[in-house]
C-alpha cells in the first residue's frame, strides 16, 4: 500500500514564525504536491513537483515555499507565518500524468496548523 | 475557478437508502475522480472515470459521466453508517497540468 506521512497532525505556532512542514511517501511517485483546505473552499494547489529539485507554483503560492530534495521527501515552508495560513494543509502523490490525465494521488492524514 | 462544483453541499440519509451526489465542471477533461475524506483526515481515491467512458461500478459505487451535460453523478447504494465522510470530485482537464477539486458533499448516514 502507498503510505504518505505528514510529520505533525497539529501545529501551534506564533505569527512571523517560520514553519516547516513535512511529507514523505514510499511509493516512489514522481509528483508530489501540497494543498490546503479551508471550509467551502475545498482544497487549493499550493505547489506541485513532478521531479526532484524542480517545483510548480499553484494557485495559493503567496506566502509559501517549497523544497524537494530527494523524491520521496517534499516541504513546505511558510517563510512567516500569519494568522491567515491557519488551515489544514494536505500533502499528496501521484504516478506522472499519462496520456488520458492524472493518475489517482494518494493523500496523507493532514496537518491542522493553528497560527495565534 | 473550480473546475468541479459538488451538489449538493450537505445530503442526510437514513441507513440502507441510496445517496446521490453530482459535480458539474466547466471545460473538457480528460478524467474525473472521487475521493472520500472522513472527518479530519486525508482523502482516499474512490474511482476514476475517463472522458470516454460513461459509467463505471465500483462495490455499492456508481459513477455516470456525461460529457454533453458536463457533470457526472456518484451513487452509493445501501448506505451505511461508515459512509458518512466528505465526497470530493477532481477533474483533469483538455491541456491542463494540475487536478482541480471542487469544494465537496458532506453526506451524513444515520443509523
Amino acid at each position: 500500500d502507498v503510505k504518505v506521512t505528514q510529520s505533525s497532525r497539529y501545529l501551534v505556532k506564533r505569527t512571523g514564525e517560520k514553519v516547516f512542514l513535512e511529507c514523505v511517501q514510499d511509493m516512489d511517485h514522481e509528483n508530489m504536491f501540497w494543498y490546503r483546505q479551508d471550509p467551502g473552499l475545498g482544497l487549493r494547489l499550493i505547489y506541485f513537483s513532478y521531479d526532484v529539485k524542480m517545483k510548480e507554483k499553484g494557485d495559493i503560492p503567496e506566502g509559501y515555499s517549497v523544497s524537494r530534495e530527494k523524491k520521496e521527501r517534499f516541504s513546505l515552508i511558510l517563510e512567516s507565518a500569519s494568522t491567515n495560513q491557519t488551515s489544514m494543509y494536505l500533502c499528496a502523490s501521484s504516478y506522472p500524468r499519462g496520456a488520458s490525465g492524472s493518475h489517482e494521488q494518494y493523500f496523507g492524514p493532514g496537518t491542522r496548523l493553528t497560527v495565534t | 475557478s473550480q473546475q468541479g462544483e459538488e451538489d449538493p453541499q450537505a445530503l442526510s440519509i437514513q441507513e440502507g437508502e441510496n445517496a446521490t451526489m453530482n459535480c458539474s465542471y466547466k471545460t473538457s477533461i480528460n478524467n474525473l475522480q472521487w475521493y472520500r475524506q472522513n472527518s479530519g483526515r486525508g482523502l482516499v481515491h474512490l474511482i476514476l472515470i475517463r472522458s470516454n467512458e460513461r459509467e463505471k461500478h465500483s462495490g455499492r459505487l456508481r459513477v455516470t459521466l456525461d460529457t454533453s451535460k458536463k457533470s457526472s453523478s456518484l451513487l452509493i447504494t445501501a448506505s451505511r453508517a461508515a459512509d458518512t465522510a466528505s465526497y470530493f470530485c477532481a477533474t483533469w482537464h483538455t491541456g491542463g497540468f494540475k487536478t482541480i477539486f471542487g469544494a465537496g458533499t458532506r453526506l451524513f448516514v444515520k443509523a
